[in-house]
């Protein structure tokens, strides 16, 4: 059974631009969450998903967006880039709620420079 | 948004030893407290949970232990290994809401 597929696996982009980072959950699983991983902040949750629509979102600007595709695929897009985006970006995949046990992505490693 | 407190920030172990990493909540409507481990360069893997009508889970050398009035929660890894070595962290979650993390604990098992 394939795991959680997030690409790209790293990325370098130049402040003020956008970027665009993927991820395809197990099969079978509806719900994708969104987390920003920093050394100094720690996981903090930017929005889950099932079945196409939001269905949370935690405390992070407008810049920061998703969107899931009936095949339950999620895209996250963060526009107008600054430094302080550097983070590794996790994806996690769960059945119908968190509840029922997350399983992550590897990640995208995302440098703004 | 940390709604999970998580301490120590890191802990070195001696090979053999018990390694206890502490948590704590505040949202009373939490159900689901679960424990990942997190390598260098990996994503976090679910390593044992647990909820609330229970106050003690058993898996191998890890075991959770759950304060339900206290609104604390622990780790606890017996006879620790270097390859126990990673970043714990723990979380909490409501049904049909995010899971909210604690700020991980830097395991060090020393040999």
């Amino acid at each position: 059974k394939a795991g959680v597929t997030q690409t790209p696996r790293y990325l370098i982009k130049t402040r003020g631009q956008q970027v665009t980072l993927s991820c395809s959950p197990i099969s079978g699983h509806r719900s994708v969450s969104w987390y920003q991983q920093t050394p100094g902040q720690g996981l903090q949750f930017l929005f889950e998903y099932f079945s196409e629509t939001q269905r949370n979102k935690g405390n992070f600007p407008g810049r920061f967006s998703g969107r899931q595709f009936s095949n339950s695929r999620s895209e996250m897009n963060v526009s107008t880039l600054e430094l302080g985006d550097s983070a590794l970006y996790l994806c996690a995949s769960s059945l119908q709620q968190p509840t029922y046990g997350y399983t992550f992505g590897s990640g995208t490693r995302l440098t703004v420079v | 948004q940390q709604q999970v407190k998580q301490s120590p920030q890191s802990l070195i172990v001696q090979k053999g030893g018990i390694s206890i990493i502490n948590c704590a909540y505040e949202n009373t409507a939490f159900d689901y407290f679960p424990w990942y481990q997190q390598f260098p360069g990996k994503g976090p893997a679910l390593l044992i949970a647990i909820r609330p009508d229970v106050s003690e889970k058993k898996e191998g050398r890890f075991t959770i232990s759950f304060n339900k009035s206290a609104k604390q929660f622990s780790l606890h890894i017996m006879d620790s290994q270097p390859g126990d070595s990673a970043t714990y962290f723990c979380a909490a979650s409501a049904s049909n809401n995010d899971m909210r993390f604690g700020a991980g604990t830097r395991l060090t098992v020393k040999p």
